[in-house]
């Protein structure tokens, strides 16, 4: 069984800040992907940002990227300079290969200030 | 094109009512998926169709039956809700069922409220 840890309390960030967002996972498999999604209040999941598990470089995409840390099953997301519009619940979710089931963590909620 | 389409986009039905949930997506897509998300938790998985074949139920009860017409669609078809089934229910979408490093994206979801 795969299992998603997000345990951090809601967050406020100032407007051009950098913010970590922590996600650590559990699984015996050694293929799979961590993704992480934003969902703002409209409630659409929006894909943000994918690491695989053979992946050798930390993956970026934009304003976002991810410190992946596989010895200690660590994938934290990084959004660098906030804005307004970032503000919402960050989920980090893992999924094994041969598997359609993906594993949600609980989410972070992130409020950015002006 | 990366959309998925899902309507309508709110909902309100009784618990005698009989209702669909449509989903769309013209991504050439093999997996789709139904979630149901409560309020500040992360979405459940319901319903997963793999190849226009239904692969995954978990465990849901019978009153939420899942279709796949044809590759591109998928509905959800409610029928004596309780309103505890109250929720925002998102559909997905992936290129290849079970294949890494394929992400599923998702529609902006139905908000139902059941009464």
């Amino acid at each position: 069984a795969q299992k998603i840890t997000q345990t951090q309390p809601g967050m406020f960030v100032q407007e051009k800040e950098a913010v970590t967002l922590d996600c650590t996972y559990d699984t015996s498999d050694p293929s799979y992907g961590l993704f992480w999604y934003k969902q703002p209040s409209s409630g659409e999941m929006i894909f943000l940002i994918y690491q695989g598990s053979y992946d050798q470089q930390n993956a970026t995409e934009g304003r976002y990227s991810l410190n992946f840390q596989k010895a200690r099953k660590s994938a934290n997301l990084v959004i660098s300079a906030s804005q307004l519009g970032d503000s919402a619940m960050y989920f980090c979710a893992l999924r094994t290969y041969g598997n359609n089931r993906l594993a949600f963590g609980k989410g972070n909620q992130v409020v950015v200030i002006p | 094109d990366t959309e998925v389409t899902q309507t309508p986009k709110h909902l309100v039905m009784g618990m005698t009512n009989k209702k669909s949930l449509k989903c769309e997506q013209h991504m050439g897509h093999r997996a789709m998926y139904w979630y149901k998300q409560k309020a500040k938790k992360p979405p459940e998985l319901m319903f997963v169709y793999s190849y226009e074949k239904l692969s995954i139920n978990e465990s849901v009860p019978s009153r939420f039956s899942p279709e796949c017409p044809n590759s591109s669609l998928l509905n959800l078809h409610l029928h004596a809700l309780q309103p505890e089934d109250s929720a925002l229910y998102l559909c997905a979408s992936s290129q290849e069922p079970g294949q890494l490093p394929y992400e599923q994206y998702f529609g902006p979801g139905t908000r139902l409220t059941v009464t």
